[in-house]
């Protein structure tokens, strides 16, 4: 069965220092691969989104993802985190014979300190 | 556009009522998904529709639950009888397509049920 997993449900990082999220990801093919943002109070945003070509994915907010298969991971990047990014993090795998199956991972909560 | 709407953004209602959410999706779009929140079970698809036709609705939890979508701009998540365990943020979700298209997420309804 298709799954998803994020290692980390807590990350505090400072305000300029650089981000990683990890997202693993279980699925028998390539599927379609998503992060988005949930700030607090709202719905989900979509920061980027990958299925195939280059594996380095650009996002909205200066965010990036790299696909690696042999790792079966889409991490999420960022070079200097502001104030703002403090949110939920999710990562989602669509799957399934129509892609109609997005299952989402639980989530890392990043803080951001000054 | 507006993006999704959502109606009520809060809704606290006591035990055995009745109680509807409401979906405007994004005009254009094909699918609506509804979508349940906690945090022990993270984000939960319940239902989906394409052109206003559900097509899953497996992740329904009981047929207290109930979905309509009576035209492209309108959607409903009914539940009847309320239960203190249904107690969640909603989210509906509309989308282009399947696959990589993503989903553009509401901001979703805070149902608490005493």
């Amino acid at each position: 069965a298709q799954s998803v997993t994020q290692p980390d449900i807590h990350i505090t990082v400072s305000e300029g220092a650089s981000l990683e999220l990890r997202c693993n990801y279980s699925y028998g093919a390539t599927p379609y691969l998503f992060w988005y943002v949930q700030s607090p109070g709202q719905g989900l945003q979509l920061l980027l989104k990958y299925f195939s070509g280059d594996t380095l994915v650009q996002g909205i907010k200066g965010f990036e993802a790299e696909f690696k298969r042999s790792q079966s991971s889409f991490n999420l990047r960022k070079p200097s985190v502001h104030w703002s990014d403090a949110a939920e993090y999710f990562c989602a795998v669509g799957a399934g014979t129509s892609y109609d199956k997005v299952i989402f991972g639980p989530g890392t909560s990043l803080s951001v300190i000054p | 556009d507006a993006g999704v709407i959502q109606s009520p953004r809060h809704e606290v209602t006591e035990m055995g009522q009745e109680v509807t959410l409401r979906c405007k999706p994004i005009s254009g779009h094909d699918y609506l998904f509804w979508y349940r929140q906690t945090m022990m079970r993270g984000l939960e698809l319940l239902i989906y529709f394409n052109n206003n036709v559900p097509i899953d609705d497996s992740g329904m939890p009981e047929d207290r639950f109930s979905a309509k979508m009576p035209n492209a701009s309108f959607s409903t998540l009914k539940i009847q009888p309320s239960e203190p365990r249904d107690s969640a943020v909603y989210f509906c979700a509309s989308s282009l397509g399947l696959g990589g298209y993503g989903y553009t997420f509401g901001s979703g309804t805070r149902l608490t049920v005493v």
